[in-house]
């Protein structure tokens, strides 16, 4: 069974701070997303990567920045927290070319910046 | 610019009873949609999918139906209980099962028993 582990459930962070949120698959999965969710907003896309090393802006890639240094492991950086980065980060993952698998989902970090 | 639209914000449905929830798209690309199942505090799962290519896929008690003439696509839960209450997000791809999705704003479904 697919397992994307976020590594903190609940964070609160300070304005101006930078602010790192984790997110790491176990099932050597190519692909890696990060979206956040806002009430009446629904998921929107940030980043995504298709590879080591590589990484797309999304929809709303203002404010962040994403790593990806190892297959397994997909970073949101978020450079100098705003408060309206506070928000529901989810990732996802999928294997990548000649799959079906859809993107399965990490359970969230709901990150809160006072 | 909303390519996927869920309409509904909430729908409240009695148990053992039908759920119908619907979704609109404008993008004549998308060729793969998917439902997912949110409950609070939790990442979403996923329901049930169906390629472009079918106009209907059933797993269960969940049926999803596509019409690609109208861009509409609808999710049906037969029978309804109580643990279906919960947030359903449409999402939609034009990259197939790999590609990037675009989400509804979703759905609160609530199934009274």
């Amino acid at each position: 069974d697919v397992k994307v582990t976020q590594s903190s459930r609940y964070l609160v962070k300070r304005t101006g701070e930078k602010v790192f949120l984790e997110c790491v698959q176990d099932m050597d999965h190519e692909n890696m997303f990060w979206y956040r969710q806002d009430p009446g907003l629904g998921l929107r896309l940030i980043y995504f990567s298709y590879d080591v090393k590589m990484k797309e802006k999304g929809d709303i890639p203002e404010g962040y920045s994403v790593s990806r240094e190892k297959k397994e492991r997909f970073s949101l950086i978020l450079e100098s927290a705003s408060t309206n980065q506070t928000s529901m980060y989810l990732c996802a993952s999928t294997p990548g070319p000649n799959s079906n698998q859809p993107q399965h989902f990490g359970d969230g970090t709901r990150l809160s910046i006072l | 610019d909303q390519q996927v639209k869920q309409n509904s914000p909430s729908l409240s449905v009695q148990e053992g009873r039908i759920s119908i929830l619907n979704c609109d798209y404008t993008n004549s690309m998308f060729d793969y949609f998917l439902w997912y199942k949110k409950y609070p505090a939790e990442g979403p799962t996923f329901l049930i999918s169906i390629s472009s290519i079918k106009d209907k896929n059933e797993d269960g008690r969940f049926t999803v139906f596509l019409n690609k003439s109208a861009k509409h696509l609808s999710l049906h839960i037969v029978p309804s209980q109580p643990g279906d209450s919960a947030v359903y997000f449409c999402a939609a791809s034009a990259g197939g099962s790999q590609g990037n999705l675009i989400f509804g704003k979703g759905t609160k479904l609530s199934v009274k028993p």
